[in-house]
């Protein structure tokens, strides 16, 4: 059974801090990585794709993987309490187009 | 605003009910999904649609029937349904199901309610 394995959290931080967010995953053939967000009530919203080893930057948002450790995380620079929500990290099945999703973690930010 | 647009909104239907909900893509992605999520839990797949043509049923109950009529609409018919089949149904798609960049874009979804 493939997995996705992400801690539940609440992860709180202060507002302008860094959230870091990690994610490990069981199938070392994996090769695409995302993270989701997700707001309360609301559908899943792409912020981050990463396929290859070392870090990707968009904006506040850093990804970085390390396919020998099997794993991916999520850092955002200068949180804001609009990036509270549930962050949802995925793989994709190999040979497969469908998304293996963690569990979450709920990100809280305190202003 | 999200390209992959889901109707209706909120459902509530009764045990003997049939419903259908509804997608579409205008991004001529040739993927198509059907998530489920219940409440504090991750989508869990249900159906994969590729090129129009059913390629994974994740062992979903007979009661829950998938349609694809063309590659930008996507169904989801519905007919005796029970209260634990309550939850967000998401549509999602992707450039190609094992190419592409694998990106997933999901609706707004679907919230089921059945009394």
């Amino acid at each position: 059974q493939k997995e996705v394995e992400q801690n539940s959290g609440p992860l709180s931080v202060p507002e302008g801090a860094i959230a870091s967010l990690n994610c490990t995953y069981s199938d070392r053939v994996s090769q695409s990585f995302f993270w989701y967000r997700q707001y309360s009530g609301k559908s899943p919203e792409l912020i981050m794709s990463i396929y290859s080893n070392g870090d990707k930057e968009d904006g506040r948002f850093t990804a970085q993987l390390n396919k020998a450790s099997q794993y991916v995380s999520l850092l955002i620079r200068d949180s804001q309490p609009s990036d509270s929500a549930t962050y949802l990290c995925a793989v994709r099945a190999t040979g497969q187009g469908n998304l293996i999703f963690g569990k979450g973690t709920k990100l809280s930010v305190k202003p | 605003d999200t390209e992959v647009t889901q109707t209706p909104k909120h459902l509530v239907m009764g045990m003997t009910n049939k419903k259908s909900l509804k997608c579409e893509q205008h991004m001529g992605h040739r993927a198509m999904y059907w998530y489920k999520q219940k409440a504090k839990k991750p989508p869990e797949l249900m159906f994969v649609y590729s090129y129009e043509k059913l390629s994974i049923n994740e062992s979903v109950p007979s009661r829950f029937s998938p349609e694809c009529p063309n590659s930008s609409l996507l169904n989801l018919h519905l007919h005796a349904l029970q209260p634990e089949d309550s939850a967000l149904y998401l549509c999602a798609s992707s450039q190609e199901v094992g190419g592409g960049t694998g990106e997933l874009f999901f609706g707004e979804g679907s919230r089921l309610t059945v009394l």
